[in-house]
């Protein structure tokens, strides 16, 4: 199946910092691709859709501002997390999507993210 | 009530044991996937159906549309099959955002 990386699998930050996640299409064109949050335990929690070219539509709750999201390529979508504090700490899950709305989705590894 | 159901919520078998997960869902869905969670985190995509059966080396996925309803099987169980699996469905209201369950943690005992 198509493959999606992202990186960096881990990240530990100190308060107040930015910390941005790559996500990359490696082997489609993704015209679509999505940013999940994920608690342990708990089910992925959608932040945002990302469309190439365009702004990202976040989800209800979710700060624009303090998660910034870019869909510069068709192959690659960033996550910045900005001035991030402990209770961003979390697992954060990209996936990518090609053209068709209902085409499967493919999953990066994820990046979990530790602010201390 | 969640509109993604899954049972059961924790599983726990013996190697070589037939394994089935059940996935029930509320609304209209135009296509549903299986998902893999492994513990380090990463997410695989199993299966993704919208009718019928498919079938790749030992797991097995059914869906009933009519019944609004899924079935994972896992046959020959291995330790490696321990995981999180996760149902997500398609809705068919118009958006094209997944509705994920709340994932079915199986533990295969060697």
């Amino acid at each position: 199946g198509a493959v999606v990386s992202q990186h960096p699998s881990w990240v530990i930050c100190k308060s107040g910092t930015s910390v941005k996640i790559e996500c990359r299409s490696l082997d489609f064109q993704a015209t679509t691709m999505f940013w999940y949050r994920q608690f342990p335990k708990q089910s992925l929690m959608l932040m945002a859709t990302s469309n190439e070219g365009s702004k990202a539509t976040y989800e209800q709750g979710v700060e624009k501002d303090k998660f910034l999201i870019n869909h510069a390529s068709l192959t690659l979508s960033t996550l910045t997390v900005t001035s991030a504090h402990p209770e961003d700490s979390s697992f954060y899950i990209c996936s990518a999507r090609g053209a068709g709305g209902r085409d499967t989705q493919y999953f990066g590894p994820g990046t979990r993210l530790t602010v201390l | 009530k969640n509109e993604v159901e899954q049972s059961p919520q924790n599983l726990t078998a013996q190697e070589g044991e037939f394994i089935t997960i059940n996935c029930s869902y509320s609304v209209g869905i135009s296509a549903l996937h299986w998902l893999q969670q492994h513990p380090g985190g990463g997410i695989v995509s199993l299966f993704m159906l919208s009718s019928g059966k498919k079938k790749h080396g030992r797991l097995i996925a059914t869906i009933n549309i009519q019944e609004k309803h899924s079935s994972l099987h896992i046959t020959a169980s291995h330790p490696r099959d321990s995981a999180v699996y996760i149902c997500a469905v398609y809705p068919n209201f118009g958006n094209e955002k997944l509705t994920f369950g709340t994932g079915t943690r199986l533990t295969i005992i060697p």
